[in-house]
């Protein structure tokens, strides 16, 4: 069981480049998220979606879009990376069904904007 | 929103040390899970206790949701146990179906 499974797990981007970070879950989880990790930090909410065909903002937005292609995958794209958005990227998923059941989170993503 | 405050924010423990990390929250919660985040960052889920205790090994949590406190008990400490833990809470009052998450507390267990 697989769980949550993140692609790349390493990237180094330019200033003004573009990239989609991946996220699958295989829990058969309605919801999913993509939250930020910056150095010495917390962990802070970017998007997320709340079922297959939502998705909704998150606290740290800007600069960022998400696509929620299925159940199983929900995408993270950075049009035009900032050195500010250099961080670690951790996706999740959880079911929320009036309540909230176990979140569990992905391996993350090293991104490194130079 | 909910604000979540972790505390000690360092914490130097000797192998075989007992430590009790808190997590405080501002309003009430539905749920409530501890992390902890290996050398290598990845993010290991400890418990999910909205209410009441589990134990898990040398491990355990309470927390008391009237109260809006939670307490991550570790035992006989191992250096294995360094890293940082993080507690996490949602609430159905927030805005956003999302967990918030404190600001951790590093432990460094030393052999």
């Amino acid at each position: 069981n697989a769980g949550v499974t993140q692609t790349p797990k390493f990237q180094v981007l330019k200033t003004g480049q573009s990239m989609t970070l991946q996220c699958a879950q295989d829990m058969n989880h309605n919801s999913m998220y993509w939250y930020r990790q910056d150095p010495g930090m917390g962990l802070r909410l970017i998007y997320y979606s709340a079922s297959e065909g939502t998705t909704d903002k998150g606290e740290v937005p800007n600069g960022y879009n998400v696509s929620r292609l299925n159940k199983r995958e929900f995408s993270l794209r950075l049009e035009s990376a900032a050195p500010s958005q250099t961080s670690v990227y951790f996706c999740a998923s959880s079911e929320v069904n009036g309540g909230w059941t176990e979140a569990f989170f992905g391996q993350g993503t090293r991104l490194t904007v130079v | 929103g909910i604000q979540v405050e972790q505390s000690p924010p360092d914490l130097i423990l000797q192998e075989g040390a007992n430590s009790t990390l808190r997590c405080n929250f501002s309003d009430s919660v539905n749920n409530l899970q501890w992390f902890h985040q290996n050398p290598w960052g990845q993010l290991i889920n400890l418990f999910y206790i909205p209410s009441g205790t589990k134990q898990n090994g040398r491990l355990s949590a309470t927390t008391v949701a009237t109260e809006r406190y939670s307490l991550l008990y570790i035992s006989s400490s191992q250096t294995t146990d360094s890293g940082v833990y993080f507690c996490a809470v949602f609430s159905l009052k927030a805005a956003g179906n999302k967990l918030t998450f404190g600001g951790g507390t590093r432990v460094l267990v030393k052999p």
